[in-house]
C-alpha cells in the first residue's frame, strides 16, 4: 500500500514566523506532488503543486521536492492567523491512477 | 457560480437504507472524482471517472457505485448503508491526468444511524 506520511501535528507557530510542513512518500515512482490547504468544515483547495526536485515558490508559499529522499515539505513565511488549517499533502501514484492523501498537519498561527 | 456543487449538504440516515449524493460541476472538466474523509479527517480517494474510463479504488465495497448521467455530473450511489460509512464524501473535477489540479466540492456530511 504506497503512502503518504505527514506529522498530524498540531504545529504551532506565532505571527510572522516561518511555518514548515514536512511529507514524505513511499512510492518511489511518484512524480507529482500537491499541497492542499483545508479550513475546519470546508473542502481542500490547492495551495501549490510541485513536480522538479528543488524549491517552488508562490507568495508567501515555497514548497520543497527531494526526490531522492521521498521528501515534499511547505514553508509559509510570515504566517498569518489565517493561515491556520490543515495543510494536506498528497502524490500521484506511479500509475496515475489515483491521488494518496496524507492525513494532514494541523497548523496553528497565534497572533 | 459555484464550479463543483454537491446536494445534499447533510444527510442522516438509518442503517440498511440506500442513498445518492448528487454532484455537478460547471467547469467543463473530463474527469470527476469522489473522496471520502472519515473522522480522522483521512482524505482518501474512491472513484475516479471520466467519459472514458472508471477507476475503482480497490478497497471501496461494491455497495458504493458513481453513475454519470453527463460529463457534467457524476452521482454516488450507496446501497444498504453502513454504520462505518459515516464520513464526509467529497466530489472533485479536474482535467485529465491526476497531475492537474482538482477542484472539490463543499462535501456532504453523511451520518449513518
Amino acid at each position: 500500500q504506497k503512502e503518504v506520511e505527514q506529522n498530524s501535528g498540531p504545529l504551532s507557530v506565532p505571527e510572522g514566523a516561518i511555518a514548515s510542513l514536512n511529507c514524505t512518500y513511499s512510492d518511489r515512482g511518484s512524480q507529482s506532488f500537491f499541497w492542499y490547504r483545508q479550513y475546519s468544515g470546508k473542502s481542500p483547495e490547492l495551495i501549490m503543486f510541485i513536480y522538479s526536485n528543488g524549491d517552488k515558490e508562490d507568495g508567501r508559499f515555497t514548497a520543497q521536492l527531494n526526490k531522492a529522499s521521498q521528501y515534499v515539505s511547505l514553508l509559509i513565511r510570515d504566517s498569518q492567523p489565517s493561515d491556520s488549517a490543515t495543510y494536506l499533502c498528497a502524490a500521484v501514484n506511479q500509475a496515475g491512477t489515483a491521488l494518496i492523501f496524507g492525513k494532514g498537519t494541523t497548523l496553528s498561527v497565534s497572533s | 457560480d459555484t464550479a463543483v456543487s454537491q446536494t445534499p449538504k447533510y444527510l442522516v440516515t438509518q442503517m440498511g437504507n440506500d442513498k445518492s449524493i448528487k454532484c455537478e460541476q460547471n467547469l467543463g472538466h473530463d474527469t470527476m472524482y469522489w473522496y471520502k474523509q472519515d473522522s480522522k479527517k483521512f482524505l482518501k480517494i474512491m472513484f475516479s471517472y471520466n467519459n472514458k474510463e472508471l477507476i475503482i479504488n480497490e478497497t471501496v465495497p461494491n455497495r458504493f457505485s458513481p453513475k454519470s448521467p453527463d460529463k457534467a455530473h457524476l452521482n454516488l450511489h450507496i446501497n444498504s448503508l453502513e454504520l462505518g460509512d459515516s464520513a464526509v464524501y467529497f466530489c472533485a473535477s479536474s482535467r485529465p491526468g491526476l497531475g492537474e489540479t482538482q477542484y472539490f466540492g463543499p462535501g456532504t456530511r453523511l451520518l449513518v444511524l
